[in-house]
């Protein structure tokens, strides 16, 4: 089955600077590579969602890169606010099944 | 629209009692997801289903049953509770599947004492 590593699993960053979180996946027949947002005691939400034809995709401050070719794939965070502190999840979908990696814990600090 | 709406959303059992988690979803998908969350461990896979009648295992199906009688519905069932059960417990559900939007339920929190 598709096994999706996850790094780093926890990440501090002052307010406004930049976070990257990269994911790799081991199935090669993966081809949708979502990010979901979970913030204490919620449920995970999409956030934004990349496809194997596409290289990049952005969404405001957020953006995901896609390297096929080396199965990995990053979730950019630029100008990070309060906001944006939760848990970050990559996933990889083959097969109807999304799998996910582990988790990052971003803080913000103010 | 309610989305997904999962019952329970906590519960407390001994070990070796049974019950059964409710995921209903009002948005006519056809996929339906049980997903285990762990501290540390992400989202794993217990089971799912790509359409009414149909379900089939995930990355960690065992102790645990399921069934999809209406496309609406997605049970979740534990015969016999262990204590490795205990954790937060979220439906998903996608129209197409593989390549689209997965929604979650608020999530029921398990402890098996």
């Amino acid at each position: 089955g598709e096994n999706v590593e996850q790094h780093p699993s926890t990440l501090s960053v002052q307010e406004g600077d930049s976070a990257v979180i990269k994911c790799t996946y081991s199935d090669s027949a993966s081809n949708y590579f979502p990010w979901y947002k979970q913030e204490l005691g919620k449920r995970p939400q999409l956030i934004i969602d990349i496809r194997s034809n596409v290289g990049e995709k952005k969404d405001q401050r957020i953006a995901v890169t896609l390297n096929k070719t080396a199965k990995h794939f990053s979730l950019h965070i630029t100008e990070t606010q309060p906001e944006d502190s939760a848990v970050y999840f990559c996933a990889a979908s083959n097969d109807y099944k999304l799998s996910f990696g582990a988790g990052t814990t971003v803080t913000v600090r103010a | 629209n309610a989305g997904v709406t999962q019952t329970p959303k906590f519960r407390v059992l001994k070990t070796g009692q049974s019950m059964t988690l409710l995921c209903a979803q009002d948005m006519n998908h056809e996929y339906m997801y049980w997903y285990r969350q762990d501290p540390g461990m992400g989202l794993r896979l217990i089971h799912y289903s790509v359409g009414e009648g149909t379900t089939a295992k995930g990355e960690v199906p065992d102790g645990y049953n399921v069934s999809r009688l209406k496309k609406q519905n997605f049970l979740l069932g534990l015969e016999s509770a262990a204590p490795s059960q205990t954790s937060v417990y979220f439906c998903a559900s996608s129209y197409l599947g593989e390549g689209t939007e997965a929604f979650f339920g608020q999530g029921t929190r398990l402890t098996v004492v």
